[in-house]
């Protein structure tokens, strides 16, 4: 049991469709993250929230719209994604809300199918 | 930008053997993290370190934070059939939320 839970774990969803992840942590942290898992290639960081408060946006396209109604919660809406954003999405929590050095811990991650 | 060299990619060894794997950065790091990831699963935080120098152990893995702040080591003794899995580092530099990953290093693990 990592305390970072995310529903749904599998998710297939047709291009013109609207979808939503869902990331809680029961950590009592203070940081959430979005991942991208692609095969074969290094986890690529989406988003960061630090109290509530998004604090990096790594160049992330439109249709990936995240959201964070308080620091145990944290969505990514998704809407007319293409097949190449299929891919495994992790989220992430690590207990500071400073640029200091903390650990991470990761949900299970919602496997993403976009037909 | 920074990136991590993680090596080697995959391995294949007899279940007992020792394994050793490392990562390099092009930059400093305050922080290098160990994870393991099984198929279908997130990853699973092994060791973190925080200081150069450091060597931590966790059961079976030892790690340990490069004195040039820019390497760190994985090494799991007596391997067992469970410890197959992909195994990445990360690391983060000071004033930043960023993560840098590796690309991981596949362990197979021969009975």
């Amino acid at each position: 049991e990592t305390g970072v839970t995310q529903t749904p774990r599998h998710l297939v969803m047709g291009m013109t469709n609207k979808k939503s992840l869902k990331c809680e942590q029961h950590l009592g942290h203070n940081a959430m993250y979005w991942y991208k898992q692609s095969a074969k290639k290094p986890l690529e960081l989406m988003f960061v929230y630090s109290l509530e408060e998004r604090v990096e946006n790594n160049s992330v396209p439109s249709r990936f719209s995240p959201e964070c109604p308080n620091s145990s919660h944290l969505f990514l809406h998704l809407h007319t994604l293409q097949p190449e954003d299929s891919a495994l999405y992790l989220c992430a929590s690590s207990p500071s809300d400073s640029l200091s050095s903390e650990t991470q811990y990761f949900g299970p991650g919602t496997r993403l199918l976009v037909l | 930008g920074q990136q991590l060299n993680q090596s080697p990619q995959s391995m294949f060894i007899q279940e007992g053997e020792d394994v050793s794997m490392n990562c390099t950065s092009s930059s400093i790091f305050n922080t290098w993290l160990w994870y393991k990831q099984d198929p279908g699963e997130g990853p699973v935080l092994l060791i973190a370190l925080y200081k150069a120098g450091e060597l931590t152990s966790n059961g079976r893995l030892t790690a340990q934070f490069g004195i040039t702040r820019k390497d760190s080591f994985l090494n799991i003794s007596a391997s067992i059939p469970s410890d197959v899995g992909i195994y990445f580092c990360a690391g983060q530099s000071s004033g930043t939320y960023k993560y840098i990953f590796g690309t991981g290093t596949r362990l197979k693990v021969l009975a």
